[in-house]
């Protein structure tokens, strides 16, 4: 079985400053997509970025990137600029690819608050 | 294109009774997938579905819960006798095909209390 850890239930940072959200995985499997998924009071769950496990290069997405660790089995997400509306829940998913169940393993969770 | 609707948003339900919750994918969206999300948790997978097959049901409890994907409207999670630890936030999530290079599309939840 699969299990996504997110040590950090909260943290709060000052608008435009850079803030980075822990996240890290337990599998035995090579073959695998992680996920951060943001979820604001609408509770809507937010794709932020996705990461190949076989790609060595760390994913990006405007101020989102990704610090993936494999032999860590670490995947945390840096946001830079941060700004007021990127306060929300963050997820850290996990997804096994290749046959069988491809259901989402979910981290409980960081609530990340920026301040003005 | 509306993106995954679901709903009621809000579901209020006396223990022992019945609740539906409906959940319509994407247009072109074949895959949907169920999640529960207790308080200050993570979402729980439930289940798998495609139109009008069930092909994954391992997170869904073995009791009171089921879900269907008809070949025409929408995906339905029915509980049946609800209890108290039901009351959680339900998602669907619905996909254009199974090959993992196509994300996921999550709806808004609904939010069930058990009273």
């Amino acid at each position: 079985a699969q299990t996504v850890t997110q040590s950090q239930p909260e943290m709060s940072v000052q608008e435009a400053e850079t803030v980075t959200l822990s996240c890290t995985y337990d599998t035995s499997e090579n073959n695998y997509y992680l996920f951060w998924y943001k979820q604001p009071p609408s509770r809507q769950m937010i794709l932020v970025i996705r990461q190949e496990a076989y790609k060595q290069q760390n994913a990006t997405e405007n101020r989102f990137s990704v610090n993936f660790q494999k032999a860590a089995k670490s995947f945390s997400l840096k946001i830079s600029d941060s700004q007021l509306g990127d306060t929300a829940m963050y997820f850290c998913a996990f997804m096994i690819t290749g046959g069988g169940a491809d259901g989402l393993t979910f981290g409980k969770g960081t609530h990340l608050i920026i301040q003005p | 294109n509306a993106g995954v609707m679901q709903n009621p948003r809000h579901l209020v339900r006396r223990r022992g009774q019945e609740a539906r919750l409906r959940c319509s994918p994407m247009k072109g969206h074949s895959h949907v997938y169920w999640y529960r999300q207790l308080p200050e948790e993570g979402l729980k997978f439930m289940v798998y579905l495609q139109k009008e097959n069930i092909i994954d049901e391992s997170g869904m409890p073995k009791e009171r819960f089921s879900a269907e994907f008809p070949k025409e409207g929408p995906s339905i999670l029915r509980i049946q006798q609800v209890v108290r630890g039901d009351s959680a936030a339900y998602f669907c999530a619905s996909r254009i095909t199974h090959h993992p290079d196509y994300g996921y599309t999550f709806g808004s939840g609904t939010r069930l209390t058990v009273v």
